[in-house]
């Protein structure tokens, strides 16, 4: 069973700052998202990854997959990026397997 | 951009009622699934759902619960006796691999509160 611990578990930062969130997952996998949460639920994918690092807008997402880990960055923070970002993993060899969720990170960005 | 629809977006029901969540997934998508998140905790995987059956499903997936295709189009999840723990929002998800590539598209539903009294 695949276990996905991200850290930090809560983080306030001020506008503009640069924003990493870490993901490591304990055995192998065919694909790592990335995913945003907004209080009132709804879920939306930011990113599919299965090597090396794929960027959009002023999200940045990386994997490593020889340590089991990936990061998510956020550049030039602004307070709408406040919301839960979840790191979900697809198994390794499951053709569509469901994904193992972390538990999320809180983000809140003060203007 | 393609979505997924999910009814209803809340649905309140007393313990032991039969519930059915809908869901309608991207059209050319094959893949399907139900994912649940109890209010504070994280989402949790309950069962994936090709060619007309059910793929995988996790150990909170019991005989109370049950999942059709019934037309094409619709998705449901049905709970057959629902308990206070119960409680959760539901999250439909439906997946299409890429053809000629390892990638897939995925997308996920708005969510359905249930609220079990």
């Amino acid at each position: 069973k695949n276990e996905v611990e991200q850290s930090p578990q809560n983080l306030t930062a001020q506008e503009g700052e640069f924003i990493t969130i870490n993901c490591s997952y304990s055995v192998g996998i065919s694909a790592l998202h990335w995913l945003q949460q907004h209080p009132g639920g709804g879920i939306v994918s930011l990113f599919m990854l299965s090597s090396g690092k794929k960027k959009h807008g002023r999200l940045i997402a990386t994997i490593n997959i020889q340590e089991k880990h990936s990061s998510l960055h956020i550049t030039a923070s602004h307070p709408r990026d406040s919301a839960v970002y979840i790191c979900a993993v697809r198994h390794s060899g499951g053709g569509a397997d469901g994904l193992t969720f972390g538990k999320g990170t809180h983000l809140i960005i003060q203007p | 951009e393609p979505e997924v629809t999910q009814t209803p977006s809340h649905q309140v029901t007393q313990m032991g009622q039969e519930v059915i969540l809908r869901c309608v997934p991207i059209s050319n998508h094959l893949y399907f699934y139900w994912y649940r998140q109890i209010l504070g905790q994280k989402v949790e995987f309950l069962v994936s759902f090709y060619n007309n059956e059910i793929s995988e499903k996790s150990e909170i997936f019991d005989d109370q619960f049950s999942v059709e295709r019934p037309d094409g189009s619709n998705f449901t999840l049905k709970i057959r006796s629902t308990k206070l723990e119960d409680s959760a929002m539901y999250f439909c998800a439906s997946l299409v691999w890429l053809s000629g590539s390892l990638s897939y598209e995925q997308y996920f539903g708005p969510g359905t509160r249930l609220t079990v009294t």
